[in-house]
């Protein structure tokens, strides 16, 4: 069965850089079409998409948060990384990692819970 | 880049039918798939490329995609319908998320 699982601070101050993994199981990141997103939303707003990571290392981010933005996979692990720089209350929101359906389509078929990251001084 | 318009809120009548719509730039040339959201929930896909249930959402649920908008119907709407709706495509190199719809069954 499909699990992914996200960790990480639930608080980090202003400036600071977030770090979060998202460690999942029954799959590989190194099959081909396997590939691995993260997803944030900020308490009573919508889903915003922020960065995916594929098999074949190829890396996508979103065009308002790309120069912050940095994801990494650890196959060894099967885990998936992302980093945040200069962090702002404005980015309190829950966190989600996601794992794009392999069969041709893009969209989402298992999410994690979800991590809820509060930016506060 | 590319983007999605939902309305904020919808409301339907138990029993009757809902339509969720999502607006965008000749959608109907993309794949649009779309999440239910319960409160306190991860989102959870009810339909993938534009009218494709997965295994365990119901036939009451079903979509279209043509010219501009994308349309998620729910026939037969139940108290267990109320959620937020969020359709997503794959624009110009990012993934996209419209900005979602509360459905509220009256």
């Amino acid at each position: 069965q499909v699990t992914l699982k996200e960790s990480g601070p639930a608080l980090v101050k202003p400036t600071q850089t977030l770090t979060l993994t998202c460690t999942f199981s029954a799959f590989s990141l190194d099959t081909s079409e396997m590939r691995v997103s993260w997803i944030r939303q900020p308490p009573g707003e919508a889903l915003e998409w922020l960065a995916r990571i594929d098999w074949d290392n190829e890396k996508f981010y979103s065009t308002s948060l790309k120069t912050r933005l940095s994801i990494s996979k650890d196959t060894s692990k099967n885990q998936v990384v992302l980093t945040m720089t200069n962090m702002d209350p404005v980015d309190t929101a829950t966190y989600y990692c996601a794992r794009m359906s392999p069969d041709s389509g893009s969209y989402f078929d298992y999410w994690g819970q979800g991590t809820l990251v509060t930016v506060s001084s | 880049s590319y983007e999605l318009t939902q309305p904020l809120s919808v409301s339907v009548a138990l029993g009757q039918t809902a339509r969720i719509t999502c607006g965008g730039d000749n959608i109907g040339n993309k794949n649009v798939h779309w999440y239910q959201q319960k409160s306190g929930q991860a989102p959870v896909v009810i339909i993938y490329r534009d009218n494709n249930r997965p295994s365990g959402i119901p036939e009451r649920f079903s979509g279209s995609n043509s010219g501009n908008t994308a349309t998620l119907t729910i026939r037969r709407a139940q108290a267990g319908d109320e959620a937020d709706y969020y359709c997503q495509v794959w624009g110009s190199s990012t993934e996209v998320f419209g900005g979602g719809t509360q459905l509220t069954v009256l």
